[in-house]
């Protein structure tokens, strides 16, 4: 059974702080990577997709690392902003399936 | 506007009470797939579609149905709903079936009484 690990379940940074999230996944019929931001009482939304070990992506104070090899990519939000907060949701895609994690909310307070 | 539509939005039912959610996607996207989310327990898939009249299981497909006679519609079937099928329901597409990033539609929220 394929097992895509999130960390922290949660956080609350405060408006200003940088942080960062985990997503582990098996580092075997590694196919994607998937981060989606889903907002309360919204649909989840793409933020990247990475398919190559050592992809980097940027998209405004929003970055993902990805090391295959060892199976995990890094979230990294600079500058947390109110509006950051929502669930962050990491995917693994094996073959045709595509295992999400649990996810990791964050709250940022002004 | 480029979306994935869901309908119903909210719907309260009985078990055993046969219903269908829509989805339909106006991107021309090959790969369609439903999923639920129930707390705890993330997003987990129902079924996935990879083309026209191309379905297959995903992770929970128990008591579900799905079709796809044409490449912008899957229809998500409960032939005889139950109360363990209380859950938020997405439908998702997407250009390609390994890398393409899903479009979500809005969500499904049904209640099995």
């Amino acid at each position: 059974i394929l097992n895509v690990e999130q960390s922290p379940q949660s956080l609350h940074v405060q408006e200003g702080d940088s942080t960062n999230f985990t997503c582990s996944f098996p580092s075997s019929n590694f196919y994607a990577l998937h981060w989606y931001r889903w907002e309360t009482a919204k649909s989840p939304e793409a933020l990247f997709v990475m398919t190559l070990n050592g992809d980097e992506k940027k998209k405004g104070r929003i970055s993902a690392t990805l090391n295959t090899k060892e199976g995990y990519s890094y979230l990294y939000i600079k500058g947390s902003q109110p509006e950051d907060s929502a669930t962050y949701l990491c995917a693994f895609k094996a073959g045709t399936a595509l295992i999400f994690g649990k996810g990791t909310t964050l709250s940022v307070s002004s | 506007e480029a979306q994935v539509t869901q309908n119903p939005r909210y719907l309260i039912t009985v078990t055993g009470k046969k219903l269908t959610v829509t989805c339909s996607q106006n991107m021309n996207h090959e790969y369609m797939s439903w999923y639920r989310q129930d707390p705890g327990l993330g997003l987990r898939q129902i079924y996935y579609s990879m083309n026209v009249e191309v379905t297959d299981k995903g992770d929970v497909p128990e008591g579900y149905k799905v079709s796809r006679k044409e490449k912008r519609n899957f229809p998500l079937i409960l032939e005889s709903p139950s109360p363990n099928q209380t859950s938020l329901y997405f439908c998702a597409s997407s250009q390609g079936a390994r890398t393409g990033e899903l479009f979500f539609g809005e969500g499904s929220r049904l209640t099995v009484l």
